[in-house]
């Protein structure tokens, strides 16, 4: 099955900042689910977002759809250093199929 | 507290071995899956299961044979058959049918190793 994409593959940033994570994809979809996972851990679900929503927020989590441009992208405020973790997006396609991107790996420096 | 419990945590396979990977739910959830996970890569469907004693071939099958016969259960046999068996292998499960609109949970994993 098709893969999706997602970038950055890696990121680092400051703790504190914000971290934007994205996540393209080339076939319609249902939905549009992002996972956390800690290292050695298994997935974490944090927020699913369906084709008739553009943006939906979990506490300092912020996702955005845009299905015209085939993307999603994932915005974490003020990170703290917990959030270091590989994030995963995941989409439901039309023929109701799970595709789970290759993860993006975020690394908060104290 | 409601989860998913795999073990073990690390297994270690012998040539021409076949080995269980254990997967166990007390979420009542009617739905799970076995996902493999390969170093950078995304999650792999291996199989899923909607209802007790009926599963379905994912992605990857070949290599992999499983069974339902408890809602709670879903193990996962590695048979000799998988050449390439060495990777981190998730179970998952999520309350009504198979990739419908609902999140999965998962349990933390089972690392499998080739002797």
């Amino acid at each position: 099955s098709q893969q999706g994409e997602e970038d950055p593959q890696a990121l680092s940033i400051q703790e504190g900042e914000n971290a934007t994570m994205n996540c393209s994809y080339k076939t319609s979809i249902n939905n549009l689910q992002w996972y956390r996972q800690n290292s050695g851990r298994g997935l974490v679900h944090l927020i699913l977002i369906r084709s008739n929503e553009r943006e939906k927020h979990s506490g300092r989590l912020r996702v955005t759809l845009d299905t015209s441009k085939k993307s999603s992208s994932l915005l974490i405020t003020a990170s703290r250093a917990a959030d270091t973790a590989s994030y995963f997006c995941a989409r439901l396609d039309s023929n109701y199929q799970l595709i789970w991107g290759a993860g993006t790996k975020l690394i908060i420096k104290p | 507290d409601g989860g998913i419990t795999q073990s073990p945590k690390y297994l270690f396979r012998k040539e021409g071995q076949n080995v269980t990977l254990s997967c166990e739910q007390n979420l009542n959830h009617d739905a799970m899956y076995w996902y493999r996970q390969d170093p950078g890569q995304g999650l792999r469907l291996i199989y899923y299961s909607q209802i007790v004693n009926d599963f379905q071939k994912g992605d990857i099958a070949e290599g992999y044979s499983v069974s339902r016969e408890k809602k709670e259960s879903f193990p996962l046999t590695v048979t000799s058959a998988q050449k390439n068996p060495t990777a981190f292998y998730l179970c998952a499960s999520s309350t009504r049918g198979v990739f419908e609109s609902q999140p999965q949970h998962f349990g933390d994993g089972t690392r499998l190793s080739i002797l």
